[in-house]
């Protein structure tokens, strides 16, 4: 089925550092989202991106945080600066649409990407 | 606020008996779609199944759920575990504008033993 592809799957960084985290998603999608996902606690939604533009964005998504898909290339996560508690495994999906009753609004998820913040 | 709960963390049986995970919501949504996605070992969440229609059941592979409106529930059935349904359940909720933004359960781990 439909791929989406993380990178880096695993980072390692000290405190205050950047970081950018990397999502392809599947070719002919539309809406892009990040979620965040604690270790023992369940995946909480971050963003979703759509157009160029974030389309909506939880209280986790602090102003340390920004995303963007330049030129259809990566759609990346950036935090900068990172805190201890940006720890986690960071979810990236996509979809073709952002809802219908057929399976347009389905969510593709990737791997993930585990970042431990030092 | 909106939430979704997966009583049990793990649930351990063996191959052949009946699996049940359970999950129940709370949301302000009128119209709701509910989800149940499966994580194995090194991969990605996928889609297992979803619903937005209340009393109706809905089934893919093996499994089905019914969303139960006046119960806030949609627990994940099947009649016969089998070893490779060992895996990350996750329960999730949304509304049907912005079907992408998921309330996630905390997950139940379901081990099938031989």
């Amino acid at each position: 089925g439909p791929k989406v592809l993380q990178i880096p799957s695993h980072q390692i960084i000290d405190m205050g550092q950047m970081v950018t985290l990397n999502c392809d998603p599947v070719s002919n999608h539309l809406y892009f989202y990040w979620y965040k996902q604690i270790l023992g606690q369940q995946m909480e939604f971050l963003v979703n991106f759509y157009n160029g533009k974030v389309m909506e964005k939880s209280k986790l998504f602090k102003d340390q945080f920004s995303v963007e898909r330049p030129d259809g290339s990566y759609f990346t996560l950036k935090i900068q600066p990172t805190a201890l508690e940006d720890s986690a495994v960071y979810f990236c999906a996509s979809s073709l649409a952002h809802r219908g009753l057929a399976n347009t609004g389905q969510l593709y998820f990737g791997e993930g990407s585990k970042l431990t913040v030092l | 606020g909106d939430s979704v709960t997966q009583t049990e963390g793990l649930v351990t049986l063996t191959e052949g008996l009946p699996v049940m995970l359970n999950c129940t919501y709370q949301t302000i949504y009128s119209n709701p779609f509910l989800f149940w996605y499966v994580q194995h070992l090194n991969e990605s969440p996928r889609l297992l199944l979803k619903s937005f229609t209340d009393n109706k059941r809905t089934e893919h592979q093996g499994f089905h759920a019914t969303l139960h409106k006046s119960s806030s529930s949609f627990h994940l059935q099947k009649s016969s575990a089998q070893l490779s349904d060992s895996a990350l359940y996750y329960c999730a909720l949304s509304d049907n504008y912005n079907q992408g933004k998921l309330i996630f359960g905390q997950g139940t781990k379901l081990s099938i033993k031989p």
